[in-house]
């Protein structure tokens, strides 16, 4: 069975700061792994996708690697605001061919001050 | 705005009644998922949808829960004689595979459910 951890569980960085969440997941066949940032009380929104063929993604402040072999993967976010306060979330898809049902871990909240 | 609409987005019961959650997911997707979040755990798969065809369904899934999805459009998620360990948020999100392992899933702003 996968699972899925993210590690710290919480996080509180000046703003301005670069930092670093983590995910590693205990079965390496994977489909891909997403990021995705939840808002308190809110659904989850898509940040980034990296396919099992890839090794990294970026979209603006963000770049999400991906180490398949050592089950591992890294969000970092540069010169982060108060407005990134959030909890992300890591969620893996196995490779059956079939449907694409995201395994998740229980997420790293992240605190932003000014 | 063409996202994922879910309805209501909260629901308060009794234990013992039946809740029933509407999820439209973005034109032109044919996948639909259930996801289960309660709080601070990350969502857990309940079930999903190839078109109107149910494909997969989790052991979380118990027989007091069914999921529609007539004609390949809208779904809902039932809940029969509903119990306080149903309480958490139902979240639903769809897709459109590419075929390639690129399968982004998009989230509705979810259903939050309190049975008393």
């Amino acid at each position: 069975k996968q699972e899925v951890t993210q590690i710290p569980a919480a996080l509180s960085v000046p703003e301005g700061e670069n930092l670093v969440l983590n995910c590693s997941f205990t079965d390496s066949a994977i489909y891909n792994l997403q990021w995705f940032r939840q808002d308190p009380g809110k659904g989850l929104t898509s940040l980034l996708l990296i396919q099992s063929s890839q090794r990294e993604q970026t979209s603006g402040r963000l770049n999400a690697s991906l180490d398949k072999s050592s089950g591992r993967s890294t969000l970092y976010i540069a010169a982060s605001q108060p407005g990134d306060s959030a909890t992300y979330l890591c969620a893996v898809s196995p490779f059956t061919g079939g449907g694409n049902k995201l395994t998740f871990g229980t997420g790293t909240q992240l605190k932003v001050e000014l | 705005d063409t996202g994922v609409s879910q309805d209501p987005r909260h629901k308060i019961t009794k234990r013992g009644q039946n809740v029933t959650f509407r999820c439209d997911p973005i034109s032109e997707h044919n996948r639909l998922y259930w996801y289960r979040q309660t709080l601070g755990q990350g969502p857990e798969f309940l079930t999903y949808f190839q078109n109107e065809a149910q494909l997969e369904k989790s052991r979380l899934l118990s027989d007091r829960f069914s999921a529609e999805r007539p004609k390949g459009s809208f779904s809902t998620l039932e809940i029969q004689r509903t119990e306080q360990g149903d309480s958490a948020m139902y979240l639903c999100a769809s897709s459109h595979p590419l075929g390639t392992g690129s399968e982004t899933q998009y989230f509705g702003p979810g259903t939050r459910l309190l049975v008393l």
